[in-house]
This record gives C-alpha cells, structure tokens and sequence, in this order.
C-alpha cells in the first residue's frame, strides 16, 4: 500500500515567517500534486511535479520534487495571512488515475 | 470559466432519510471521483467513474452509491443516512490518464449534516 506521510500536521506562525511543509513516502510516484484548500471549500490545485529533482516556484511558494520522486516540499517565503488553509500533497502512480492523499498539514498565518 | 460545480453547498437531511448530492462539470473530463472529508483530514475517495465504467473503493460502505447519466453530471446518494455520514462531500474531475491526467479538479463541496 503507498502512504504519503506529510509533516508537521498543524504549522502556526507570524506573518512574515518562512516555513517548509514535507511529503513523503517509501513508494515512487509518476507525480505529484499540491492543493491549498480554505475553509468551507474544495482544494484548489496549486502545483504539479513530475521530473525528479523538479523545483517550481509559484509566487512565494516554491515547491519541489526529490530526486527519486518519494518526496516532495513546499517552502512558503514570507508567508501571509491569505496563505492560511489546509495544504495537502497527492501523489499519483499507476493507471487508475488515483490520488493518494498525505494527511495534511493546517496552517495558521497570525497577523 | 470552466468549472466543477456542486449543489447543494450546504444539505441537512435527517438520520435514515435519503439525501442526493449533485455535481455537475464544464470541463469535458472522462473521470469523475467522489470524496468524504471530514475536519482537517484529508479526502476520502468513495468512488470514482471512468466515463461509464464506476469503480468503487473496497471499504466505501453500500449506504453509499452513485449515477453518472452523462459526461457533464454524476451524483452521490446516501440512502439511509447515519450520524457518522456528516461531513463534507466533494466531487473532482480530471482527465484520461493518457492526456496527463493526474491532475485533479475539485468543485466547492457539499456540507452534509444529519441531525
């Protein structure tokens, strides 16, 4: 069975504070999805990584993908309280088109 | 834009009485998935369709079903619905997985509670 074991599962900080959410598992994926989700709403997808090693930025996150795709992380700079929300990392492998959801990490931004 | 939809956003529905949760998409996508999420955790996939084709998970209990009459529209019913069924129920989409389709599209969500 493939798990995503993601850490910390709570995060509360300061605005202006960096942080580091982590993703990972014993089991290769074909890639990997990070979703921000609000409260009260479905997840909004924010990033996908395929290519091992793979680093994207989006804005202030910057988001990557460990070398043998069983990893990923998502580093927020300067975070703001519009970042606060339930972060959640899905990883995608074989043909069924399946997700395996992380647990998820909450974060609280405090002004 | 194109978009997942889900009516309704909020369902109250009473213990043991049938309730529908509808979702609808403009985005033309073969497979359509249903989740249970409850507080902080993360979605539970109940099932899902590849067009036609339904797959159910091994431990979605049969309290659960689901109609996919077309590409556009596919629904939840919960036929006797206990306590523990309350929660929030999303519907995504996303494509053939020969088109790139890891990639997943949630609507907003249906807040299900069962008094």
């Amino acid at each position: 069975t493939q798990l995503l074991e993601q850490s910390p599962q709570f995060l509360s900080i300061q605005e202006g504070e960096n942080l580091t959410v982590y993703c990972n598992s014993s089991s290769v994926f074909s890639s990997l999805q990070w979703y921000r989700q609000e409260p009260g709403e479905g997840p909004v997808l924010l990033v996908t990584v395929v290519t091992g090693g793979e680093v994207k930025k989006l804005k202030r996150l910057t988001f990557q993908f460990g070398d043998a795709r069983k990893d990923s992380s998502l580093h927020i700079t300067a975070a703001q309280t519009g970042d606060t929300g339930l972060y959640l990392c899905a990883g995608g492998s074989g043909n069924t088109g399946k997700l395996i959801f992380g647990q998820g990490t909450t974060l609280q931004v405090k002004p | 834009d194109a978009m997942v939809i889900q009516n309704p956003r909020y369902q109250v529905t009473q213990f043991g009485k049938p309730v529908t949760l509808s979702c609808s998409q403009t985005l033309n996508h073969n497979v359509m998935y249903w989740y249970q999420q409850k507080s902080s955790q993360a979605p539970k996939l109940l099932f899902h369709y590849y067009d036609k084709d339904f797959n159910n998970e091994a431990d979605t209990p049969d309290n659960f079903q689901s109609r996919r009459p077309n590409t556009s529209f596919c629904f939840l019913d919960i036929r006797s619905p206990g306590l523990g069924d309350a929660a929030m129920y999303l519907c995504a989409t996303s494509r053939d997985l020969l088109q790139g389709g890891y990639e997943q599209y949630f609507g907003p969500g249906t807040r299900l509670t069962v008094t």
